[in-house]
């Protein structure tokens, strides 16, 4: 059974604070992983999709990177804004078509 | 907007009855998958289809069917239902065949069954 696990579940910031959640996924049969921002009431929006281990992807204050040997990807917020408040996905795949998703890291930033 | 489309958007309904969700990819996708969100669970994966075929089963219970057309639409029919089938559904869909292409997701089809 692929497992993919998040920590936190959950996390309050202050407004300016930076902050970062992990993704821990087998490190086996590595295909992708991917980050997605799911705000309330709306659907999950892709953030990052990174294939190579060493992988580092940037988008305004967001960034990843990628760790497939030891099966982790760090997800960062710099500055963290009150618009930054969603639940953080992240999905592995492993070739075989199934995007395995882990439960989220909930992000409320405090203003 | 995503660009991919679910209907209905929310459904009330009794156990044991079926009920169809229905989900119209982005145009160009010819992927789909279908997730399910029950109350403080994350993102089960159902199924998925590629042009017409099924490339990937998940824990998806016997009880519930898939299907993808010609015209790459694709529904999902759960019958026998449960009070533990309420959930949200989401269908996505993506440009590749699996793994390394961005899913775009439906805003969800939310059923309750009472």
């Amino acid at each position: 059974i692929l497992n993919v696990e998040q920590s936190p579940q959950s996390l309050h910031v202050q407004e300016g604070d930076s902050t970062n959640f992990t993704c821990s996924f087998p490190s086996s049969n590595f295909y992708a992983l991917h980050w997605y921002r799911w705000e309330t009431a709306k659907s999950p929006e892709a953030l990052f999709v990174m294939t190579l281990n060493g992988d580092e992807k940037k988008k305004g204050r967001i960034s990843a990177t990628l760790n497939t040997k030891e099966g982790y990807s760090y997800l960062y917020i710099k500055g963290s804004q009150p618009e930054d408040s969603a639940t953080y996905l992240c999905a592995f795949t492993s070739g075989t078509y199934k995007y395995i998703f882990g439960t989220g890291t909930r992000l409320k930033v405090l203003a | 907007d995503s660009g991919v489309t679910q209907t209905p958007k929310h459904l009330i309904t009794a156990t044991g009855q079926r009920v169809t969700l229905r989900c119209s990819p982005r145009s160009g996708d010819l992927s789909v998958y279908w997730y399910q969100q029950s109350l403080d669970q994350g993102l089960q994966f159902l199924i998925q289809y590629y042009n017409g075929e099924e490339r990937a089963k998940g824990n998806i219970l016997e009880r519930f069917s898939a299907q993808q057309f010609p015209d790459l639409h694709s529904e999902l029919n759960l019958s026998s239902l449960e009070l533990g089938d309420s959930a949200l559904y989401f269908c996505a869909s993506s440009v590749s065949p699996g793994g390394t292409g961005e899913l775009f997701f439906g805003e969800g089809s939310r059923l309750t069954v009472l």
